[in-house]
């Protein structure tokens, strides 16, 4: 595969429920990153990673939870979320190492729902 | 941080040149001008990017002018599928991401 690619790339959960989502970029970047998108909202930054260490948190809430194993890989943890969590989730990749402005990449994105 | 304004839609038809322009008077020295564009339930897309005068790509032309207070997304000859949401984005490249602030946006809708 190539490119930034997202799973799973629907998921409903409960506000009990715990589930990951995953991000893995195919392009040789340095920097990942989390973005949300709710409905009719401007897409809001959560969290990025440069060369596997957080570099920025945007204030998420702690039920966000997270995960960078490698340059290549980024999770999203998920647990006792709300119904206004819903969204879409985005994870975007980088060349440059910490951030900035530089050409990112997006992955399809991961539609969640919180019933 | 540098606030960017743009226009919140913009009808075009297909065939036609449609140029969007954004406004960003506080831009800095050392701040780029970057453009995406987003279909629904996507990620966005890279379009372009510049600091000043003229750039073109396959896809676009960006123009800033010398005062770089402005900068105008020119799409040559539009179709039904360019219809999306274009962003805006104005920063320094060395800088931090928490300064990738994508706001609302311009909907540009294609008609046939």
């Amino acid at each position: 595969e190539t490119g930034v690619t997202q799973t799973p790339r629907h998921l409903v959960m409960g506000m009990t429920n715990k589930k990951s989502l995953k991000c893995e970029q195919h392009l040789g970047h340095n920097a990942m990153y989390w973005y949300k998108q709710s409905a009719k909202k401007p897409l809001e930054l959560m969290f990025v990673y440069s060369l596997e260490e957080r570099v920025e948190n945007n204030s998420v809430p702690s039920r966000f939870s997270p995960e960078c194993p490698n340059s290549s890989h980024l999770f999203l943890h998920l647990h006792t979320l709300q119904p206004e969590d819903s969204a879409l989730y985005l994870c975007a990749s980088s060349q440059d190492p910490g951030t900035g402005l530089g050409e990112q990449y997006f992955g399809p994105g991961t539609r969640l729902t919180v019933t | 941080l540098a606030k960017t304004t743009q226009p919140i839609s913009m009808d075009s038809y297909e065939g036609q040149e449609v140029n969007i322009t954004c406004s960003h008077n506080n831009i800095a020295t050392n701040d780029y001008i970057t453009w995406y564009q987003q279909f629904p339930s996507q990620g966005p897309r890279f379009i372009i990017q510049g600091y000043k005068t003229k750039v073109t790509n396959e896809v676009a032309s960006l123009f800033i002018p010398a005062d770089r207070k402005s900068s105008t997304l020119s799409l040559p000859r539009v179709s039904l599928s360019d219809t999306a949401v274009y962003y805006c984005l104005v920063g320094d490249r060395g800088g931090s991401a928490r300064q990738l602030t994508f706001g609302s946006g311009t909907q540009l809708t294609v008609l046939p």
